[in-house]
């Protein structure tokens, strides 16, 4: 079955340690997002892509990286530089003509850090 | 950027009631977007509407495009326990890049048995 995969779907990481958290969809999506949520805040968009070796930030790209290296992945980095990275942390995909038809969303990682 | 007026933000019900939400934006759109959330989850399409003034159900669920565009409504009867999550709106501007999309901040809903 396509879908959109996350993982791992708890992270812990160390003050002052970059962390990846991964996503990989089998749906043939040309585009893919990164949103953080915290409660009580929605979904905030960090970063998108639309095509391959191209992405764009979104509303809080400060303190993450991203790549588009393969159409089927999207890994997002949350650096130390991130200063409240404790969050659960979503990925999605969509095509052009889709997007009317809404994202398909991961299940999510959850980084805490301890 | 857009913004989406989602409200209300938490609900307490008891179960077998009936269960309103709304959301509004400043812009009209052309997509309206119901997703749920369950705990721990990602977001789950649960309705699409695409045209003003358009109905559509899904089972205990009926969601409506408002006929000015800039808002729509989220009903769910007799509520059940497994309705508990967060809510969200969502939808896709007129003048908005063929791939964005504005989400409300959610309604976390509650289901007293």
């Amino acid at each position: 079955d396509g879908g959109i995969t996350q993982s791992p779907k708890y992270l812990f990481r160390k003050e002052g340690q970059n962390v990846t958290l991964s996503c990989e969809q089998n749906l043939n999506h040309d585009a893919m997002y990164w949103y953080r949520q915290d409660p009580g805040q929605g979904l905030r968009l960090i970063y998108y892509s639309q095509i391959v070796n191209d992405f764009q930030k979104g509303d809080i790209a400060e303190g993450y990286s991203v790549s588009r290296e393969k159409k089927e992945s999207f890994p997002l980095t949350v650096t130390s530089a991130q200063k409240n990275p404790t969050a659960f942390y979503l990925c999605a995909s969509s095509t052009a003509r889709e997007a009317n038809y809404g994202y398909t969303f991961g299940s999510g990682t959850r980084l805490t850090v301890v | 950027g857009q913004q989406l007026n989602q409200s209300p933000q938490s609900m307490f019900i008891q179960e077998g009631e009936d269960v309103s939400m709304n959301c509004t934006s400043s812009s009209i759109f052309n997509t309206w977007l119901w997703y749920k959330q369950d705990p721990g989850e990602g977001p789950v399409l649960l309705i699409a509407l695409y045209k003003a003034g358009e109905l559509t159900s899904n089972g205990r669920l009926t969601a409506q495009f408002g006929i000015t565009r800039k808002d729509s409504f989220l009903n769910i009867s007799a509520s059940i326990p497994s309705d508990v999550g967060i809510y969200f709106c969502a939808g896709k501007s007129l003048w908005a890049g063929s791939y964005q999309l504005t989400f409300g901040k959610g309604t976390k809903l509650s289901v007293i048995p």
